[in-house]
């Protein structure tokens, strides 16, 4: 069984700040994670995707995120937020068991001029 | 390419009705899925469809049925609606399997009285 949690439902910085949206999951297989987006009445965009090769995952639009397996964490960050940001964010989890795709229940991200 | 489209974009309907939500994709995909969109709960997995003429139910399949009879359509049919199943529906497809990115269409809301 997979589970993820995102551990903020809002987060609201300022134009020009760092964003970190944090994730946390549980899998029992290798899993793999995503990060989507969806901007007000839109479907969903992919931001970025690991699938066990670097730790490290550059995004679009600037976003990136660290899979640090000890910690079972997947954040995504940017250096400096836009005020095109503001959405809602979504952490998924997915493994080899194809109906086994689990989202967070999301993080809205508000930018402040 | 238009992607991955919806019809209808919004519906309202009265407890009992039926109705069947098309979702189309032009991108040649295999797979593909209906999920529904919940305050605070993320997205959910209804049914999926591993190819034409295939489906198979996700995590909240009841109240709901599906049929995938050709292959760049995914239908989603409610018999008898409840307004339990008042949310947002997001069809996505993709290339292969979960791990694999997934591209949604922009999403039906369904309001039942």
């Amino acid at each position: 069984a997979q589970s993820v949690t995102q551990l903020d439902s809002h987060v609201s910085v300022s134009e020009g700040t760092p964003v970190l949206l944090r994730c946390n999951y549980s899998s029992s297989y290798s899993p793999s994670l995503f990060w989507y987006v969806q901007h007000p009445n839109k479907g969903l965009q992919l931001l970025l995707k690991y699938t066990s090769a670097a730790t490290l995952v550059k995004g679009i639009n600037g976003f990136e995120a660290e899979f640090k397996k000890s910690e079972t964490s997947f954040h995504l960050t940017k250096p400096s937020a836009h005020m095109s940001d503001a959405a809602e964010y979504f952490c998924v989890v997915s493994a080899i068991l194809w109906n086994d795709m689990r989202f967070g229940a999301g993080t809205r991200l508000t930018v402040k001029p | 390419n238009a992607g991955v489209t919806q019809t209808p974009k919004f519906r309202v309907l009265k407890t009992g009705q039926s109705m069947t939500l098309l979702c189309a994709q032009d991108m040649n995909h295999e797979y593909m899925y209906w999920y529904r969109q919940d305050p605070g709960m993320g997205l959910r997995l209804i049914h999926y469809s591993v190819g034409e003429g295939t489906t198979a139910k996700g995590e909240v399949p009841d109240g709901y049925n599906v049929s995938r009879l050709k292959k760049q359509n995914f239908l989603l049919g409610l018999e008898s609606a409840a307004p339990s199943q008042t949310s947002v529906y997001f069809c996505a497809s993709s290339y292969s399997v979960t791990q694999e990115t997934q591209y949604f269409g922009p999403g039906t809301r369904l309001l039942v009285l």
